[in-house]
């Protein structure tokens, strides 16, 4: 089955740039008619939808983070990407990568998550 | 956008018992677009309802969802020792595509 595992810095500094992958295994990124999204949680908090990406590329943002936040995907490498610029303490969280098939049918499956800290 | 709000915070059970969890919407949400989480410690979520009240795969018939609206609800018949955990609900909303979480229930162990 579809497996999703996250990969980047654990440590970013403050008004740089966060960057994570996602890679897809058993399966095929661009098969099939899915979304990819990126999902974070702060510690001890709950979860905040960051954005996805459709298989075609198109992509839809938290307008919370819109001007901030930019998913792309390289379907060559079975990745997906996140880059969040200016970052601050507050964007430290663990970041979950995840599939949903469309809205209807909920985020599965998920990464396992990796954690990224904000600190200089 | 839709706020989430879920009650109760806190649900202190004993195994074998049920569970009631709540999840109200600020508006009203489509039940095709409301789902279920299970969350254990250092784990990520995992899904459990989607649709409002439909099992997702390899879920025990134990867990059960309802509701429409803007009251859902989350119902775990007889609670085993694996399910004490932190449950979310999450929503949809088109205009524009945005997916809200409600803040959480911890199910703990009485």
């Amino acid at each position: 089955q579809v497996q999703l595992q996250e990969s980047g810095p654990g440590l970013v500094k403050p008004s740089q740039t966060l960057s994570l992958t996602c890679t897809v295994s058993g399966g095929s990124i661009s098969s099939g008619s899915y979304y990819w999204s990126w999902i974070r949680q702060p510690a001890g908090k709950g979860l905040e939808w960051i954005g996805r990406i459709y298989t075609s590329g198109s992509t839809n943002y938290n307008p919370s983070l819109k001007s901030r936040v930019t998913i792309s995907v390289d379907t060559s490498k079975n990745q997906f990407s996140l880059k969040l610029s200016s970052v601050t303490a507050a964007d430290t969280a663990v970041y979950y990568c995840a599939r949903d098939e469309s809205p209807r049918r909920g985020f599965d499956p998920w990464g396992q998550g990796t954690l990224v800290t904000v600190s200089s | 956008e839709i706020v989430l709000t879920q009650s109760p915070g806190t649900l202190s059970l004993s195994p074998g018992e049920r569970a009631t969890l709540s999840c109200r919407a600020s508006q009203s949400v489509s039940s095709s677009y409301l789902a279920w989480y299970q969350q254990k410690p250092g784990q990520a979520p995992r899904l459990l309802i989607y649709g409002a009240s439909s099992r997702a795969t390899g879920i025990p018939d134990r867990f059960s969802g309802s509701g429409s609206g803007t009251d859902f609800t989350l119902t775990i018949s007889r609670l085993e020792p694996e399910d004490f955990a932190v449950y979310y609900c999450q929503q949809y909303g088109s205009s524009p595509p945005l997916f809200t979480f409600g803040p959480g229930t911890k199910v703990d162990i009485k």
